[in-house]
């Protein structure tokens, strides 16, 4: 079955450019989450959808970020005048259903997108 | 926040040789997660686990609850197993029904044939 779907694989931008990152969740997984992973580091959490609201935004590091999911199953991340620091792989992962309801749940891992921010 | 720390960051080891990575954390947890990332950024879990012990093939996950301590073992390593592995602790915070989970920053293995 299909997994986790990340589009784009890569994306270069200038600074000062917006950016949207696509991530398509696995079939009937309530519970969406972004994270951002630095070159040589750990995924960092970002945000957590569940359903289509914000159930935890906590991790969005300035208001240049924004997430939505508008229907409940794909989400889009965006990105306000993207700066060099934005550089990173953006991973969206997805789970059956949210932690809140059940924090045991496995979280099913997308490609990533490799945003490069010049 | 809980603070993951993970040691070797770096590990290279002979095909066949016992591995074992580790991973502590700084305040109680939910469950401890390990993840196998592959070149290219695919994450894939491979354990969770809340107390004792689990295994997988070839792979063996630990946890001691008190000591806030986990380890990943590998036995019989291969090549194919070369990836970095990730610790991930699921916590609660302010209040009820609230968790996240912190990374650690992975160990990256290499096994030479």
């Amino acid at each position: 079955g299909a997994g986790v779907s990340q589009t784009p694989s890569n994306k270069v931008t200038e600074k000062g450019k917006y950016v949207e990152l696509r991530c398509d969740p696995i079939s009937g997984h309530t519970a969406l989450y972004w994270y951002r992973q630095s070159l040589g580091q750990g995924p960092e959490f970002l945000i957590y959808f569940q359903g289509t609201g914000a159930a935890d935004d906590s991790g969005l590091p300035n208001d240049r970020f924004f997430a939505v999911r508008p229907e409940g199953s794909v989400s889009t991340l965006k990105i306000q005048r993207t700066e060099r620091g934005d550089s990173a792989v953006y991973l969206c992962a997805s789970s059956l259903a949210g932690l809140a309801e059940s924090p045991y749940n496995e979280q099913f891992f997308g490609p990533g997108t490799r945003l490069t921010v010049l | 926040k809980n603070e993951v720390e993970q040691s070797p960051q770096n590990l290279t080891a002979q095909e066949g040789e016992f591995i074992t990575i580790n991973c502590s954390y700084s305040v109680g947890i939910s469950a401890l997660h390990w993840l196998q990332q592959h070149p290219g950024g695919g994450i894939v879990s491979l354990f969770m686990l809340s107390s004792g012990k689990k295994k997988h093939g070839r792979l063996i996950a630990t946890i001691n609850i008190q000591e806030k301590h986990s380890s990943l073992h590998i036995t019989a390593s291969h090549p194919r197993d070369s990836a970095v592995y990730i610790c991930a602790v699921l916590s609660s915070y302010s209040g009820a029904g609230s968790y996240q989970l912190t990374f650690g920053k992975g160990t990256k293995l290499s096994v030479i044939p």
